[in-house]
């Protein structure tokens, strides 16, 4: 079965430093979604891709993240400088657009510890 | 008021009881709503998604779409301890394909 593959698992940084999350869609998949889960809470979507282009990320705390998905294909998120706040689950999720009402799939996701 | 809605629990039952889960949504032309199983520490995972309104069975899990009260819920039967998971609703609100917004979750404990 295919999945969306993210790394690392685990990671973490101090505060200030700076850190980068790696996905890999589903092959195929010309939509891509990174999401932020903070313990007890829903995923939050931070930003959306539609091939290489950014749909939304009007939750993206653009001071601070930034987001690419350079040839359409795999996407880094980056956080710099990491505050405490941002520890998290960063959730990578993606969808072949037409069948995105049926729900998409998500990757295991990277989860953050900023100390 | 959030698209979606549910109760963060815990909801703790003897494993073979139905659990029952719901989520209120908050616009009535919602049309489309997915149920998500998350594992402590892992990524959520697609059980079942539902249009429009009635049920949606598969195996020991059903969906019910109520939109003259804008209610979606999960029964999941004969539950195990397997089935200990937070469970969350997600909709992709009024436009058609677009991101889906989460509730919050509700934690769910079978107890063996």
């Amino acid at each position: 079965e295919a999945e969306v593959a993210q790394s690392p698992r685990y990671k973490i940084t101090e505060k200030s430093q700076a850190v980068a999350f790696w996905c890999d869609p589903i092959s195929g998949h010309a939509t891509l979604y990174w999401y932020r889960q903070i313990l007890g809470q829903g995923p939050e979507l931070l930003v959306q891709f539609q091939d290489e282009s950014v749909v939304d990320d009007s939750q993206l705390p653009k001071d601070r993240f930034s987001a690419e998905r350079l040839k359409g294909v795999d996407s880094t998120l980056k956080i710099q400088p990491a505050e405490l706040g941002d520890s998290a689950m960063y959730l990578c999720a993606s969808s072949n657009g037409q069948f995105a009402n049926y729900g998409y799939t998500f990757g295991s996701g990277t989860r953050l510890t900023v100390v | 008021q959030k698209e979606v809605e549910q109760d963060p629990g815990p909801l703790s039952v003897p494993e073979g009881a139905i659990v029952s889960l719901n989520c209120t949504y908050s616009n009535s032309a919602f049309q489309y709503f997915m149920w998500y199983r998350q594992y402590s520490r892992k990524g959520p995972e697609l059980l079942m998604y539902t249009y429009s309104s009635g049920n949606k069975e598969d195996g020991r899990f059903t969906a019910q779409v109520d939109k003259s009260s804008k209610y979606i819920s999960l029964f999941i039967r004969d539950s195990q301890p397997s089935d200990s998971a937070t469970y969350l609703c997600a909709t992709p609100g009024l436009i058609a394909g677009n991101k889906l917004t989460f509730g919050g979750g509700t934690r769910v404990l079978v107890k063996p």
